[in-house]
């Protein structure tokens, strides 16, 4: 089955703590994302990737980091720089050319206690 | 500056049909997208639009105006399961999206 999986669904840490989300694909996308969604908010843009070992920011990359090693990985950290982690975290896939869908993971809600 | 508005929230009844606005402000502009969200589950695609006018795909179809930075996302026959946010996203450039707010629409019996 071809898709875009993300774990753990929910995740608890304590403030002051790194933590590192998961993000896999096996659609051979060559372009994955990283997105923010707080209530009422709409997606917003933390990094992406359009080819192994390079990422860009996005609008709200402070307190994030990112890696890129291999084509179908794109893990997330969200670091203690971050001020206000508790998000529900979205992945994304696609392809390269701007009339290509993106492709969602079912996401990780992140809460810092 | 970038900026894309809709409304948050609209409800209508089963079988109707409902129209959500979109409008946009962006420093580019490489085509908007339409994605439909149900609560704590990830967004799947409903439409693409690069060029003005309508696009037809069963229920749905997507409108869009480029002179007016504007476009609409038409659901009829109207179901319960249409209750959900949708989301409208653009691609200033590349490949990067940008997304509006969303409207959740609630459809009732």
């Amino acid at each position: 089955d071809g898709g875009i999986t993300q774990s753990p669904k929910y995740l608890f840490r304590k403030e002051g703590q790194n933590v590192t989300l998961s993000c896999e694909q096996n659609l051979n996308h060559d372009a994955m994302y990283w997105y923010r969604q707080d209530p009422g908010q709409g997606l917003r843009l933390i990094y992406y990737s359009q080819i192994v070992n390079d990422f860009q920011k996005g609008d709200i990359a402070e307190g994030y980091s990112v890696s890129r090693e291999k084509k179908e990985s794109f893990p997330l950290t969200v670091t203690s720089a971050q001020k206000n982690p508790t998000a529900f975290y979205l992945c994304a896939s696609g392809g390269l050319s701007s009339y290509n869908e993106q492709f969602f993971g079912p996401g990780t809600r992140l809460t810092v206690l | 500056g970038q900026n894309i508005d809709q409304p948050t929230e609209m409800t209508a009844t089963e079988g109707a049909i409902v129209q959500i606005n979109c409008t946009y402000q962006t420093s580019g502009f490489n085509g908007l997208f339409w994605y439909q969200q149900h609560a704590g589950e990830a967004p799947t695609f409903l439409s693409y639009n690069v060029l003005d006018g309508l696009e037809e795909k069963g229920r749905f179809s997507s409108f869009l105006s480029r002179s007016k930075g504007y476009s609409y996302l038409l659901l009829k026959e109207l179901q319960m399961k249409d209750s959900a946010s949708y989301l409208c996203a653009v691609n200033q450039a590349g490949t990067a999206l940008i997304f509006g707010k969303g409207t959740t629409l609630s459809v009732s019996s």
